[in-house]
Order: structure tokens, then sequence, then C-alpha cells
């Protein structure tokens, strides 16, 4: 049973414009999420986090939304740029204890030029 | 560069053989977890090491095993090999056992014919 889901395998969008990745989590006691970013042949690169004290959480291009109630969060990338291209992971986990990160499928995200 | 190496790069073996792969943390990291990346599916944890002892075990197979070395490297040793073992097997390492932020390798391609 997936505990983190992201129901969008794959996501096109025009450079300039808005990306947004959306995530879905089953296990309310989840209480910290992350975003990776992955280019073929590397390995994931962390993103940006957010811990379920906040709802928003903003570096740069990217802002990170989290809505509890909905268990959702999304990732919005602000203007997107072709070098954005890539598989995004949402990640999730419990904020005490040692417990592993769980992964979505990821959504594999194109900026057109 | 995460400054996660791992070797090699890409692994070929027939079924029923026994491989191991190999993982070196970022300077400072003590921890070190193995994750399983199959074809269309998201990043499956297999296990966790801290300093050299194992701290969290995910869905791994009792033909799977690792360890951490003193000098923090860690190895995946994945036996019997099946056809269905074929994936992308990424380590990751993080300073503390929290592993809030995890670096990733850039992974090993393992191809079981």
């Amino acid at each position: 049973d997936q505990q983190v889901k992201q129901n969008s395998p794959s996501l096109s969008v025009q450079e300039g414009r808005i990306s947004i990745l959306n995530c879905d989590y089953t296990n309310s006691m989840f209480d910290y999420f992350l975003w990776y970013k992955k280019y073929p042949a590397e390995g994931p690169t962390f993103l940006i986090s957010i811990s379920s004290i906040k709802d928003k959480n903003e570096d740069g291009r990217f802002t990170v939304f989290l809505n509890k109630s909905a268990k959702h969060l999304s990732l919005h990338i602000v203007p997107s740029q072709p070098g954005d291209s890539a598989v995004y992971f949402c990640a999730a986990r419990l904020l005490s204890g040692n417990t592993p990160l769980v992964f979505g499928k990821g959504t594999r995200l194109s900026v057109i030029a | 560069d995460s400054g996660v190496t791992q070797t090699p790069k890409h692994l070929i073996t027939a079924t029923g053989q026994r491989v191991t792969l190999r993982c070196s943390p970022r300077s400072g990291d003590l921890s070190v977890y193995w994750y399983q990346q199959s074809l269309d599916q998201g990043l499956q944890f297999l296990i966790q090491y801290y300093n050299g002892e194992e701290r969290a075990k995910g869905n791994i197979l009792e033909r799977f095993s690792a360890q951490q070395f003193p000098d923090l490297h860690s190895e995946l040793n994945l036996s019997s090999l099946e056809l269905g073992d074929s994936a992308l097997y990424f380590c990751a390492s993080s300073v503390s056992g929290a592993g809030y932020e995890q670096y990733f390798g850039p992974g090993t391609r393992l191809t079981v014919t």
C-alpha cells in the first residue's frame, strides 16, 4: 500500500510558466516532507523540505505548500526553466524517531523552451 | 556532486549469482541508507546503518544483507539473484541517524540476465 502518492507520472510546462507538482499521503503520522529532483544517470538531489508546523516554505523559485487536513502537498516552480526538466520525488517521514523516508514514484517534469 | 560515491556504476550478472555493491558516504556523515528503484517504482528503502550498526530495516529480502565498516563505507550484498532484482540501487548518507536530508550517490544499475 503506497503511503506517498504522486498521481501524475508526467507533466509538461512551457518555459517561464508555473510548474505545479502534487503529492498525497495517507499516513497522518507523517510530519516532515521533502522534495528531491533527479536527473538521468544521477542520484536524487535534495530540493526543499517542510515540517508540519508550517504550511509554506520558499527557497528561490521553489515553494512547497502543505495542506495537512487534505494530506496533500505541492511543489511550485516559478518561473520554470528548461534545466528544471527532471523527475521529482516527494518523500515523507515521521518527525520523531528513527524512521526511513517514504518516497512516491515520482513525476517527470518537462519544461519546453 | 553529492560527495557520495558508489561502485560499480553498472553490473550485469546471471541469475543465482552473488554481487556486492559498495558505497562511500560524504565526509563526516555517519549514516548510510540503501534504496532500490525498480522500473516505474519509487525509491524503496532497504536498510540503514549508523556508525557501524544497523539502525532501521525496510523491505529488504533475506537474500540481501549489508554492513558498514569502521571507515564508514558500506556494502550491500545481493545473493541468489533473480531477474526481479534488476534495478537501480542507491546509497545515501546523512550526518545524523535521523536523516532528514539525505545525500544520494549516483547509483549502481544491476541487470540480472
